[in-house]
């Protein structure tokens, strides 16, 4: 089945700097690829998503970028900020009804 | 607004014992999922359903069991819980059909002692 493996583990950026987060998977076939942001004592929340036919997406400071022959996909985020501070996950799946599957999840902070 | 609520925040339970761990979507969502989360492990697939009255394994499956009777609810069941289930447990909804979003209740923390 699907691996999905997530780095770094822990993130420590200054406010005002860039943050980057990546993700390799395991299954060609998979072809949608979200990321979820879960802050402290909250439920995960999707931020953005990708499919398999987009290489990149923005909205505002978060970008996602994909690179289907290298099965690698990243989160980017711009001037950081104290409320980015939050536990982020990446996930795949291959199709439209088959399971997120979840890499383990980066700690990001942001220092002020 | 889209609402998954699990019916319960915190839950401590005696080893050995049966428990059940609810949750609830109030969008007409045909997919149901139930994750557990542990520092380090990320979020991991314990059971999934795409309609009432069916049920898939995830992950980790062993000592879990589900149930889903109505299409907005889905139930948890740990059978006899041991020390080693006691963790986060996130239910999650979804639409049918394509790549959707996959919308969280808020959690469970279950210990079991």
């Amino acid at each position: 089945g699907e691996n999905v493996e997530q780095h770094p583990s822990t993130l420590s950026v200054q406010e005002g700097d860039s943050a980057v987060i990546k993700c390799t998977y395991s299954d060609s076939a998979s072809n949608y690829f979200p990321w979820y942001k879960q802050e402290l004592g909250k439920r995960p929340q999707l931020i953005i998503d990708i499919r398999s036919n987009v290489g990149e997406k923005k909205d505002q400071r978060i970008a996602v970028t994909l690179n289907k022959t290298a099965k690698h996909f990243s989160l980017h985020i711009t001037e950081t900020q104290p409320e980015d501070s939050a536990v982020y996950f990446c996930a795949a799946s291959i199709s439209g009804n088959t399971p997120l599957v979840f890499g383990k999840g980066t700690r990001l902070s942001v220092i002020a | 607004d889209v609402k998954v609520t699990q019916s319960s925040r915190y839950l401590v339970k005696r080893t050995g014992e049966k428990v059940f761990l609810e949750c609830v979507q109030d969008m007409d969502h045909e997919n149901m999922f139930w994750y557990r989360q542990d520092p380090g492990l990320g979020l991991r697939l314990i059971y999934f359903s795409y309609d009432v009255k069916m049920k898939e394994k995830g992950d980790i499956p062993e000592g879990y069991s589900v149930s889903r009777e109505k299409k907005e609810r889905f139930s948890l069941i740990l059978e006899s819980a041991s020390t080693n289930q006691t963790s986060m447990y996130l239910c999650a909804s979804s639409l049918a059909g394509g790549h959707t979003e996959a919308f969280f209740g808020q959690g469970t923390r279950l210990t079991v002692v």
